[in-house]
């Protein structure tokens, strides 16, 4: 099925480092989402994005909202080991409400 | 609790078996959704429910699944003649109501389903 194009797939992080990663489509997006999942668990929603150029920030994270509409970014500052888990992007289209998600970044710490 | 509901945690059954997941959505969450999660792979959307009518079963991989939701809360995923590639993350995800971008889904915990 179709998934959006996220990058890096994975990364190690050293705490205090500043963590970046984005995710592209192919076709234009209204909403777009972030989600963290730890292994075992579900996803859960850190950011949700509603308008072309929109920049947000939860905390440590900040994320935008592509002005094409088929792009966004999620930035972790400052990380802690417990940012350490998998990041998946979504989208959500103009013509349904369903969730295309990104094939994930992982995040590790640096041995 | 507060949040989506999955059970069973864990499934194995064996090649060709039936077998029934459960959802408990969010209390008052009108929509609610079912995807599939192969392992090192980000969710794929299943299926799609308000209320108690499924209004996009697109992506439904065949005629083996079958989801219902017939009272409008709680739902079933319904897998026939289970098949190895089969075996993946089964999870849910309800928000608040359709057709409202304001509305995110938020997810359980998943059922992990093995396929012997």
């Amino acid at each position: 099925g179709q998934q959006l194009n996220q990058s890096p797939q994975s990364m190690f992080i050293q705490e205090g480092e500043d963590v970046s990663m984005n995710c592209t489509s192919s076709s234009i997006f209204n909403t777009w989402l972030w989600y963290k999942q730890d292994p075992g668990e579900g996803p859960v929603l850190l950011i949700a994005l509603y308008k072309a150029g929109e920049l947000t920030s939860n905390g440590r994270l900040t994320a935008q909202f592509g002005i094409t509409r088929k792009d966004s970014f999620l930035n972790i500052s400052a990380s802690i080991p417990s940012d350490v888990g998998i990041y998946f992007c979504a989208g959500q289209g103009a013509a349904g409400n369903k969730l295309t998600f990104g094939g994930g970044t992982r995040v590790l710490v640096k041995p | 609790g507060a949040g989506v509901s999955q059970s069973p945690r864990y499934k194995v059954a064996k090649r060709g078996q039936d077998v029934a997941l459960r959802c408990d959505p969010i209390s008052g969450h009108v929509s609610l959704f079912w995807y599939q999660q192969a392992l090192g792979q980000g969710p794929e959307f299943l299926t799609y429910f308000q209320n108690e009518a499924q209004l996009d079963k697109s992506g439904l991989p065949s005629d083996r699944f079958f989801a219902e939701r017939p009272e409008g809360s709680v739902s079933t995923l319904k897998i026939q003649r289970t098949q190895q590639e089969d075996s993946a993350v089964y999870l849910c995800a309800s928000s608040l109501r359709s057709g409202l971008w304001n509305q995110p889904q938020h997810f359980g915990d998943g059922t992990r389903l093995s396929i012997l």
